[in-house]
C-alpha cells in the first residue's frame, strides 16, 4: 500500500506560524499535494510538489524531501479562517492514482 | 483553475434505489477522473479511477457491480450506486485532470442520504 502519514489535530494561535508533517511511501512516487478541506465542502487545491525543496505561495508553503518520503506545509501568520482540515496527498506512477492522508485537523484560536 | 461540475449536491433516495451522480469538466477534456467517498471526519478514499473510453480500474474493497463508473467522453463520468443502503450514505467526490495539468480539479462534491 501507500501509506500516507500525517498528524490527527493540531492547535495554534493567531498570527502564529505552524508546520504541517506528512510522510509516505517513496515507491513508485510522483508528486506531493496539499489541500484544505473546511468541513462539509470539496477540498481545495493549495500545492503541488515533484521535485524536492521549498515552494512558498503567499502565507503557505510546502516542502519536499524525496529521498525522505516526506512533506510539510508550513502556514505562516495564521488566521481564524485558516482553521481547517489540511490533507497531504501522494500521487503515484501507473494512472496517476492520487492516495490522500487522513487529513490534520488544525484549530487557529485567538 | 479549471471547472468541475459535479451534480446532484446533495440526494436522498430510499434504500434499495439507484442513484447517478455526474461529473462534467467545463472547459477542458477529462482524460481521467477519480471518485473518492469520504465518510464523516474521515479522509477521501479512492473508490476509482476512469479513463475515456475504458473501464474504471477499482480500488481494493470497493464492488464494482454496486458502483458503476461510466466515462463515455472526455467531459462526463458518471457513477451510480446501485441498490444503495444506508451505509452507503456518505459525501462522494469527483476529480478530474488532463494531460496539461499536473493538478486533477475537484468538483463540489455529491452528499448522499439513503433512508
Amino acid at each position: 500500500g501507500q501509506n500516507i502519514d500525517q498528524p490527527t489535530e493540531m492547535t495554534a494561535t493567531e498570527g502564529a506560524i505552524v508546520q504541517i508533517n506528512c510522510t509516505y511511501q517513496t515507491s513508485g512516487f510522483n508528486g506531493l499535494f496539499w489541500y484544505q478541506q473546511h468541513a462539509g465542502e470539496a477540498p481545495t487545491f493549495l500545492s503541488y510538489n515533484v521535485l524536492d525543496g521549498l515552494e512558498e505561495k503567499g502565507r503557505f508553503s510546502s516542502f519536499l524531501s524525496r529521498s525522505k518520503g516526506y512533506s510539510y506545509l508550513l502556514l505562516k501568520e495564521l488566521q481564524m479562517k485558516d482553521s481547517a482540515s489540511y490533507l497531504c496527498a501522494a500521487r503515484y506512477t501507473g494512472g496517476f492514482k492520487t492516495i490522500f492522508g487522513a487529513g490534520t485537523r488544525l484549530f487557529v484560536k485567538a | 483553475g479549471a471547472v468541475v461540475s459535479q451534480h446532484p449536491s446533495w440526494v436522498i433516495c430510499k434504500s434499495g434505489t439507484s442513484v447517478k451522480i455526474e461529473c462534467r469538466s467545463l472547459d477542458f477534456q477529462a482524460t481521467t477522473m477519480f471518485w473518492y467517498r469520504q465518510f464523516p471526519k474521515q479522509s477521501l478514499m479512492l473508490m476509482a479511477t476512469s479513463n475515456e473510453g475504458s473501464k474504471a480500474t477499482y480500488e481494493q474493497g470497493v464492488e464494482k457491480d454496486k458502483f458503476l463508473i461510466n466515462h463515455a467522453s472526455l467531459t462526463l463520468s458518471t457513477l451510480t450506486v446501485t441498490s444503495a443502503h444506508p451505509e452507503d450514505s456518505s459525501f462522494y467526490i469527483c476529480s478530474a485532470r488532463d494531460i496539461r495539468n499536473t493538478e486533477a480539479f475537484f468538483g463540489q462534491g455529491t452528499r448522499l442520504t439513503v433512508v
